[in-house]
C-alpha cells in the first residue's frame, strides 16, 4: 500500500515552454500533497504544500506564478512549470500524506526535468 | 540554526557490521520522526517511523528515539552493500503538516 506515482518520469523541453507534472496517490486518499525540488548532490527543498480544494501554500522564494499547483481531487495534484528556463532543470518530487492518525508522507518516484 | 541536523558523512561501514546514523532536532514539540533512504538519482523511500521514546525494530532496522535529549537514530544490522545510500531524517512538529528534513547522511557499505 501507500503508492504514489508521478508522470512523466523524465521530460526534456525547450526554453519557454510549459511542463505539467502529475502526482497521484494510487491506493490512499491524500488531502495534502507536497512538491519538492532537488538539485544534484543537494538536499530536498520544499516548494509548496498543496491541499485538496484550496490554494497551494508556497515556501519563501518560490514563485507561485511560475510553479502552478492544482490539487483538484484527493488523489491528484499537478505542478506546472510555466515558461521553463534552463535553471529550472531539476529533479521534482511529490509526496502525499495519508489522512490517518499517523499521517505519514510517501514520495513519488520523481520527475527529472531538463530544459534546453 | 538548523532545525534537524545530521552528520553529512560519508559514513563507511564494513559489510556485516552495524551502521549507526544519528539525527538531532531543535523543536521540543516534535512528535513524529521518520527515516527515509534515498538512492542516488531516486526519490526518498520510507524506512521507519517512530513516535514514542524507545526502540522500534523492523527487520534489520532499529529506530531509537529519545525526546528528552532530542535525538533519533537508525541502526542497520548486518549491513549490506545495497544499504549504501543517503539516509534522511525527517521530523514533524505538532500542528505542522510539513516535514523538516535533515541534509542526510551518506552511507557506504564496504564489501
Amino acid at each position: 500500500g501507500a503508492v504514489v506515482s508521478q508522470h512523466p518520469s523524465r521530460v526534456i523541453c525547450k526554453s519557454g515552454t510549459s511542463v505539467k507534472i502529475e502526482c497521484r496517490s494510487l491506493d490512499f486518499q491524500a488531502t495534502t500533497m507536497f512538491w519538492y525540488r532537488q538539485f544534484p548532490k543537494q538536499s530536498l527543498m520544499l516548494m509548496a504544500t498543496s491541499n485538496e480544494g484550496s490554494k497551494a501554500t508556497y515556501e519563501q522564494g518560490v514563485e507561485k506564478d511560475k510553479f502552478l499547483i492544482n490539487h483538484a481531487s484527493l488523489t491528484l495534484s499537478t505542478l506546472t512549470v510555466t515558461s521553463a528556463h534552463p535553471e529550472d532543470s531539476s529533479f521534482y518530487i511529490c509526496s502525499a500524506r495519508e489522512t490517518t492518525l499517523r499521517e505519514t508522507q510517501y514520495f513519488g518516484p520523481g520527475t527529472r526535468l531538463l530544459v534546453l | 540554526q538548523k532545525e534537524v541536523e545530521q552528520n553529512s558523512g560519508p559514513l563507511s561501514v564494513p559489510e556485516g557490521a552495524i551502521a549507526s546514523l544519528n539525527c538531532t532536532y531543535s523543536d521540543r514539540v516534535s512528535q513524529s520522526f521518520f527515516w527515509y533512504r534515498q538512492y542516488s538519482g531516486k526519490s526518498p523511500e520510507l524506512i521507519m517511523s517512530i513516535y514514542s521514546n524507545g526502540d522500534k525494530e523492523d527487520g534489520r532496522f532499529t529506530a531509537q528515539l529519545n525526546k528528552a535529549s532530542q535525538y533519533v537514530s537508525l541502526l542497520i544490522r548486518d549491513s549490506q552493500p545495497s544499504d549504501s545510500a543517503t539516509y534522511l531524517c525527517a521530523v514533524r512538529s505538532f500542528g505542522n503538516e510539513k516535514l523538516t528534513f535533515g541534509t542526510g547522511t551518506r552511507l557506504t557499505i564496504i564489501p
